[in-house]
C-alpha cells in the first residue's frame, strides 16, 4: 500500500532564510507526486507535481521539489522563505494517472520575521 | 475561468441528520473526487467519479454516497450525520481523460459541523 510521510508537524524559519519541507513515500512503483498548500479557511492550491522526466520540478511561488527515487523522497524547498509563505503543506502520490490522491498529515510553515 | 466551486461553504447539522454537498468541476474537466479533511489531518479520499461513473471509494461507510451528473457537476450525500463527520469536504477536479492527465485541482471547500 502506498503512503506517505511528512517528518516535522511544523517548521518554522526566519524570514530570508532556506525553506526545507520533507516527504517520503512509500510505492511499490515510481508514482507521480505532489505539493499542495493550504492557506487558513482555505482548499488546496497546487504548488508542483512530478510525472515523468526531470526530477528537479519547479513549482509556483518560487518552490522547488527534487524526486530521488534512491531515497523515495520528494522534498519541498525555496531558498528565501516569505512571510506570506506561512501556511500548511502537504505531500501527496497517486499510483495511477487519474486515480486518488493519498496525502501526508502535513507541515505548518511559520515564517519569522 | 471559474475554478472549482462548492456549496454551500460552511453549514452546521444535528446529529442524524442528512447533508448534501455540491461541486462543479473546472470547465471540461470530467472527472470529480471528494476528499475529507478532518482538523489537523490531511485528506483522507472518499469517492472518484469520472465520466459519471464510480471509478474509486476510499474506507468510507455506507453512509456516504456521491454521483455525478451528464454535465459532470457532482453531488456527496452523507447520511445520519455525526459528530465525526465534522470536517472540511473538498471537491477535486481532474483533466483525467481514460488515459492521460493526472492533475488535480481542488475547491475551497465546505465546512461541515454537526452537533
Amino acid at each position: 500500500a502506498q503512503s506517505v510521510t511528512q517528518l516535522g508537524s511544523h517548521v518554522s524559519v526566519s524570514e530570508g532564510a532556506l525553506v526545507l519541507l520533507r516527504c517520503n513515500y512509500s510505492s511499490s512503483v515510481p508514482p507521480y507526486l505532489f505539493w499542495y498548500v493550504q492557506y487558513p479557511n482555505q482548499g488546496l492550491q497546487l504548488l508542483l507535481k512530478y510525472t515523468t522526466g526531470a526530477t528537479l520540478v519547479k513549482g509556483i511561488n518560487g518552490f522547488e521539489a527534487e524526486f530521488k527515487k534512491s531515497e523515495t523522497s520528494f522534498h519541498l524547498t525555496k531558498p528565501s522563505a516569505h512571510m506570506s509563505d506561512a501556511a500548511e503543506y502537504f505531500c501527496a502520490v497517486m499510483r495511477n494517472q487519474g486515480g486518488k490522491l493519498i496525502f501526508g498529515q502535513g507541515t505548518e510553515l511559520s515564517v519569522k520575521p | 475561468d471559474a475554478g472549482v466551486t462548492q456549496s454551500p461553504t460552511h453549514l452546521i447539522k444535528t446529529r442524524g441528520q442528512h447533508v448534501t454537498l455540491r461541486c462543479s468541476p473546472i470547465s471540461g474537466h470530467k472527472s470529480v473526487s471528494w476528499y475529507q479533511q478532518v482538523l489537523g489531518q490531511g485528506p483522507q479520499f472518499i469517492f472518484q467519479y469520472y465520466e459519471k461513473e464510480e471509478r474509486g471509494r476510499g474506507n468510507f461507510p455506507d453512509r456516504f454516497s456521491a454521483r455525478q451528473f451528464p454535465n459532470y457537476s457532482s453531488e456527496l450525500n452523507v447520511n445520519a450525520l455525526l459528530l465525526g463527520d465534522s470536517a472540511l469536504y473538498l471537491c477535486a477536479s481532474s483533466d483525467y481523460r481514460g488515459r492521460s492527465g493526472n492533475t488535480i485541482y481542488f475547491g475551497e471547500g465546505s465546512w461541515l459541523t454537526v452537533v
